[in-house]
């Protein structure tokens, strides 16, 4: 299993370009989430997924979609991209919505915007 | 809305001595749930607490939910250079949702 798998490692991006960053997990988790981590603000959750078809907004949504087609991918959609959007993304997956269910963490995308 | 507080947002220790980190609620907590993140790296589950007053050891790490179930800690006994990183506390939400405290940062100086 490679678990959580997200892609690119690293990106920078000029002000108004758009991008997709590529989430994928191999353990047939139904619940999958995007997180963006900034200095001194812990994680904060931009959407998430309890199945495919299904997501919804979390604490800091804007200028962010999502979509989940199939049970393995959740991509992340940066439409038009801000500075304020230079942060780490993290994609996150459990077996389900359960409150007792482990976050497994993917390695994360360094998303820089000039 | 739901916020977990954590405190301190640093820590510097000189190896071997204690750590420990506290997450308090204004609400109560339906569980809580403790990650670590080393430097570059993604955060990485360590443990979950349901049960009021729980008390959970690993090794030299323990994890305690309070009897009001509004606050946990961490702990950790004689630190190494190994420990350090970055501790979250995190309450899962019954949508799935986990909100996470602003973690606390451990620096260990050899």
């Amino acid at each position: 299993n490679a678990g959580v798998t997200q892609t690119p490692k690293f990106q920078v991006l000029k002000t108004g370009q758009s991008m997709t960053l590529q989430c994928a997990q191999d353990m047939n988790h139904e619940y999958m989430s995007w997180y963006r981590q900034d200095p001194g603000m812990g994680l904060r959750l931009i959407h998430y997924s309890v199945g495919a078809g299904i997501t919804d907004q979390g604490e800091v949504p804007n200028g962010y979609n999502v979509s989940r087609s199939t049970t393995e991918d959740f991509p992340l959609r940066l439409l038009s991209a801000a500075p304020s959007q230079t942060s780490v993304y993290f994609c996150a997956s459990s077996y389900s919505g359960g409150r007792t269910d482990t976050q497994y963490f993917g390695p994360g995308t360094r998303l820089t915007v000039l | 809305g739901q916020q977990v507080m954590q405190i301190p947002q640093y820590q510097h220790v000189q190896e071997g001595e204690d750590f420990t980190t506290y997450c308090n609620s204004s609400t109560t907590l339906s569980n809580i749930q403790w990650y670590k993140q080393r430097p570059g790296g993604h955060p990485v589950f360590l443990i979950q607490l349901v049960k009021s007053g729980e008390v959970k050891k690993q090794k030299r790490l323990t994890f305690q939910f309070g009897e009001a179930k509004k606050n946990s800690s961490l702990h950790i006994t004689a630190t190494q250079t190994t420990d350090v990183g970055t501790y979250f506390c995190a309450e899962r939400s019954n949508t799935g949702k986990l909100i996470f405290g602003q973690g606390t940062t451990l620096q260990v100086k050899p």
